[in-house]
């Protein structure tokens, strides 16, 4: 069965600094999809981010951005430029790509992200 | 977004009493989903659905049912509510093409006392 990892339950940044969020997980597929979800006080679920295993080239979306290393199994987020709103708990997921049977993503236990002003 | 609604957003009850919770996607995603989120535990699988009438048990099933009659409504049911059950219940939708993440309605939040 597939794992998630997020070895940090809480981390903390300043204002306008960068952040990274490990996230870790096993499987023995090959293609796949990896997501980052971010989930603020209202508690809505939001995609972030996501990348596509078979993919080398590392996802971005504007301040967010992903080291995707494949070999390791590791899919760490990094936010640049970081801002209060980015106050948050975010989850990793993985997903198995379609043709490879399930449809149910498999998410990590969150990493808080406390930004100080 | 995926147009999810959960309902109700927040209930209350007492021990031993049955629940039913509705989410309703206008999308016509294929796959929908229960969660449950408890602090330290991120998100739980409670069931999921892959079409109409086509459920299947997650890692945390026990005390709940499901049924999905209509692609748009998936229902979960606390058969006889507990106090552990007390929670945040989060419906998600999931369509069937490459790449698809998950969308999330907003969250039910249950307490039961």
């Amino acid at each position: 069965a597939q794992t998630v990892t997020q070895s940090q339950p809480e981390m903390s940044v300043q204002e306008a600094e960068t952040v990274t969020l490990s996230c870790t997980y096993d499987t023995s597929e090959s293609d796949y999809y990896l997501f980052w979800y971010k989930q603020p006080p209202s508690r809505q679920m939001i995609l972030v981010i996501r990348q596509e295993a078979y993919k080398q080239q590392n996802a971005t979306e504007n301040r967010f951005s992903v080291n995707f290393q494949k070999a390791a199994k590791s899919f760490s987020l990094k936010i640049s430029d970081s801002q209060l709103g980015d106050a948050a708990m975010y989850f990793c997921a993985y997903r198995r790509a379609p043709g490879g049977g399930s449809y149910i993503p498999t998410f990590g236990r969150g990493t808080s992200l406390i930004v100080h002003p | 977004d995926a147009g999810i609604t959960q309902s109700p957003r927040h209930k209350v009850t007492e021990t031993g009493t049955p629940v039913t919770l509705r989410c309703h996607q206008t999308e016509n995603h294929r796959y929908m989903y229960w969660y449950r989120q408890d602090p330290g535990h991120g998100l739980r699988l409670i069931h999921y659905s892959y079409g109409v009438k086509d459920t299947d048990k997650g890692e945390v099933s026990d005390g709940y049912s499901v049924s999905r009659s209509k692609t748009e409504d998936f229902l979960l049911t606390l058969e006889s509510a507990t106090s552990s059950q007390t929670s945040v219940y989060f419906c998600a939708t999931a369509g069937t093409g490459d790449y698809q993440p998950q969308h999330f309605g907003d969250g039910t939040r249950l307490s039961i006392l």
